[in-house]
């Protein structure tokens, strides 16, 4: 099985922040690789695709990379309305999400 | 515009069967690339997937759970089902369903989800 990680598991910053979080794979997964925002007591939404392709009707603050083991996740400038727990899935081999990364606002 | 919703029963015993129904709108199950998945997530905790159902009627389930796993399709209907047997308590959690394209790499978009809990 491929297991994900996600580094760190809560981060607070302030609006206007940049604010970079990430995700490493057990094993080399290419691009396989997913982002998912989950704001409170709502269902997941897809912001990233193949680690850096930006999904539709997202804005542009959020962005991915990485290739292989290691992705990060990118909040370039953070708006109040991004509160909510991250979540990296990868697809390279079954399906496995990570553990997440819950952001607030400092 | 695509829209999923999950029913089903919000209490199950241990020991017993659980089913539940994914309605969608906004897309089609005969399509190229399409599915639909299930994934659940436990209060407080992280997302798990569970099945996937292709518009060829391939099928893939978790590893873990497989044995107690089964997806089915309606396209007349609209409706993907997944029934898992043998609950526990361990299973109480918020289902998802969600649309899949493009061969299923990715969930979008999601369902509200339904909470179901195990206990006698």
């Amino acid at each position: 099985d491929i297991q994900l990680t996600q580094s760190p598991s809560s981060l607070s910053a302030s609006v206007g922040d940049r604010v970079t979080f990430t995700c490493q794979a057990s094993q080399d997964i290419t691009n396989y690789l997913n982002w998912y925002q989950q704001k409170p007591g709502k269902a997941p939404k897809l912001l990233i695709y193949d680690a850096s392709s930006l999904a539709t009707g997202v804005p542009s603050r959020f962005s991915g990379s990485g290739s292989g083991t290691d992705f990060t996740f990118t909040i370039s400038s953070l708006q109040a309305d991004d509160i909510g727990t991250y979540y990296c899935q990868q697809y390279d081999t079954s399906f496995t999400f990570g553990p997440g990364t819950k952001v607030d606002i400092k | 515009q695509i829209t999923l919703k999950e029913s089903g029963p919000t209490l199950v015993k241990p020991t017993q069967t659980l089913t539940l129904t994914c309605t969608f709108s906004g897309f089609s199950l005969n399509s190229d690339g399409v599915g639909v998945a299930w994934i659940r997530q436990p209060p407080g905790k992280a997302l798990e997937w569970l099945a996937l159902i292709f518009w060829d009627d391939d099928t893939r389930y978790s590893p873990s759970l497989k044995s107690r796993l089964t997806i089915t399709k309606d396209t007349s209907k609209n409706q993907v089902v997944l029934t898992m047997t043998n609950m526990d308590p361990l299973d109480t959690a918020t289902y998802y369903c969600a649309h899949s394209d493009y061969g299923g790499n990715w969930f979008d978009p999601w369902g509200q989800g339904t909470l179901v809990s195990v206990s006698s």
